[in-house]
């Protein structure tokens, strides 16, 4: 049982180049989210999908955009990429807004 | 605004009691939720409250007052293995996740 898979687990990005984090899950579950995690401070998100086809902006979307074509896919991608979006990113699912949240392993990218 | 305070590091001895302390400000409220994070790991769901009052699972309980924005997490019987840090989240009018930084419990012999 697979859950959520985030790819990749780790990168080392050039400022300016354009990067997208994957992510897949296979439960079936109609809500998926992103957040990003630094010291110090809470779990932050970036935007959120309450079902295929549909998107919305969390408390930090700037520099990013997402997509949800289909249930079991929600790519994160970083435009431009800039020093200050270093961080460990994580990919979540829920079935509703029950808040039980289940989370891929995190991608931890670095913006040099 | 929404804010989430915990403390930022607490140490316990191993087969001891601790409780990890939550205090809440949202707009509106759905829920207080507790997760577990090893280091280098993503957040596991720990335990869920809407209502005030304890809900004891094993090991771990979590209490909730409405009336205090207030929660904690309580471990028993204190393993190495729960050396980690636990999340505080709430649950906003509009069913988004309000994160606390969370709290590293380090776990001594």
């Amino acid at each position: 049982i697979a859950g959520i898979t985030q790819a990749p687990t780790s990168q080392i990005l050039a400022a300016g180049r354009r990067m997208t984090l994957r992510c897949t899950q296979d439960m079936r579950h109609n809500a998926m989210y992103w957040y990003r995690q630094d010291l110090g401070l809470g779990l932050r998100l970036i935007h959120y999908s309450n079902t295929a086809g549909t998107t919305g902006k969390g408390e930090v979307p700037d520099g990013y955009s997402v997509s949800r074509a289909n249930t079991d896919d929600f790519p994160l991608t970083l435009a431009s990429a800039v020093p200050s979006q270093t961080s460990v990113y994580f990919c979540a699912s829920s079935q509703g807004n029950t808040g039980e949240l289940f989370f891929g392993e995190g991608s931890r990218l670095t913006v040099l | 605004g929404q804010n989430i305070d915990q403390p930022t590091e607490m140490t316990a001895t191993e087969g001891a009691i601790v409780q990890i302390n939550c205090t809440y400000q949202t707009s509106g409220f759905n829920g207080l939720f507790w997760y577990q994070q090893h280091a280098g790991e993503a957040p596991t769901f720990l335990s869920y409250n809407v209502l005030d009052g304890l809900e004891e699972k094993g090991r771990f309980s979590s209490f909730l007052s409405r009336s205090k924005g207030y929660s904690y997490l309580l471990l028993k019987e204190l393993q190495m293995k729960d050396s980690a840090s636990y999340l505080c989240a709430a649950m906003d009018s509009n069913y988004q996740l309000i994160w606390g930084a969370g709290t590293k419990l380090i776990i001594k012999p």
